[in-house]
């Protein structure tokens, strides 16, 4: 089982459109929960921090539920400029910083 | 600016060549880490460095080796060990644990001649 598990996609949704992206993870000990956006051929940059209360961006929303090792992004009124490939990402537990990288979920919006 | 920059953007290694890629961060970050990303696959954790002088290996460091002279600069050498050293290198930087979240410079590409 990997570590940090995703739906690679694509996702094919029409501009306004509201989307779901689900990850789960298999460390119990993590701590720290994060979504990068990563656009083709570009580096990762960070898009928010999850926490366990759940926390939103402006048209973005994460959850974090450590019950059943879940974290979601929800993101509304898709925009064209949403196209990007999206990471789950946890840190390994223990104080090393160490962090695993979900292989990621690719979002196509459509006009 | 600050920030993380990598150098060179793009790379070619012949066979039995060892190469060096540059990272620098002026972030003031004690943590800074190397990731080897394939297509369509996550980053994967090649080494790690949470001080000066100091560094450990991750999950895929048969081929690599890094040095961490000083705090600003972790350079990473694919040696002719890495026998399928084609990938996008990502470093990155942080504060450290665990308030770790990780900054990334913009990639070099290695591809073998």
């Amino acid at each position: 089982r990997k570590e940090v598990e995703q739906d690679p996609g694509p996702f094919n949704v029409p501009e306004g459109a509201t989307v779901a992206f689900n990850c789960t993870y298999s460390n119990s000990a993590s701590q720290s929960f994060f979504w990068y956006r990563q656009d083709c051929r570009k580096e990762p940059k960070l898009l928010m921090s999850v926490y366990s209360s759940g926390n939103e961006d402006g048209r973005f929303t994460a959850q974090l539920n450590r019950a059943s090792q879940y974290i979601s992004l929800l993101i509304r009124d898709s925009k064209l400029s949403d196209s990007a490939t999206y990471l789950c990402v946890v840190n390994r537990g223990g104080n090393t910083g160490k962090l695993i990288f979900g292989q990621g979920t690719t979002l196509q919006v459509k006009p | 600016d600050g920030g993380i920059t990598q150098s060179p953007k793009y790379l070619f290694r012949k066979e039995g060549q060892n190469v060096t890629l540059s990272c620098e961060q002026n972030l003031n970050h004690d943590a800074m880490y190397w990731y080897r990303q394939d297509p369509g696959q996550g980053l994967r954790l090649i080494y790690y460095s949470q001080i000066v002088n100091d560094f450990q290996k991750g999950d895929i460091a048969e081929g690599y080796s890094v040095s961490r002279e000083k705090k600003e600069s972790f350079p990473l050498t694919v040696t002719s060990a890495q026998k399928n050293p084609t990938a996008f290198y990502l470093c990155a930087s942080s504060l450290r644990a665990p308030r770790n979240i990780q900054y990334f410079g913009a990639g070099t590409r290695l591809s073998v001649l």
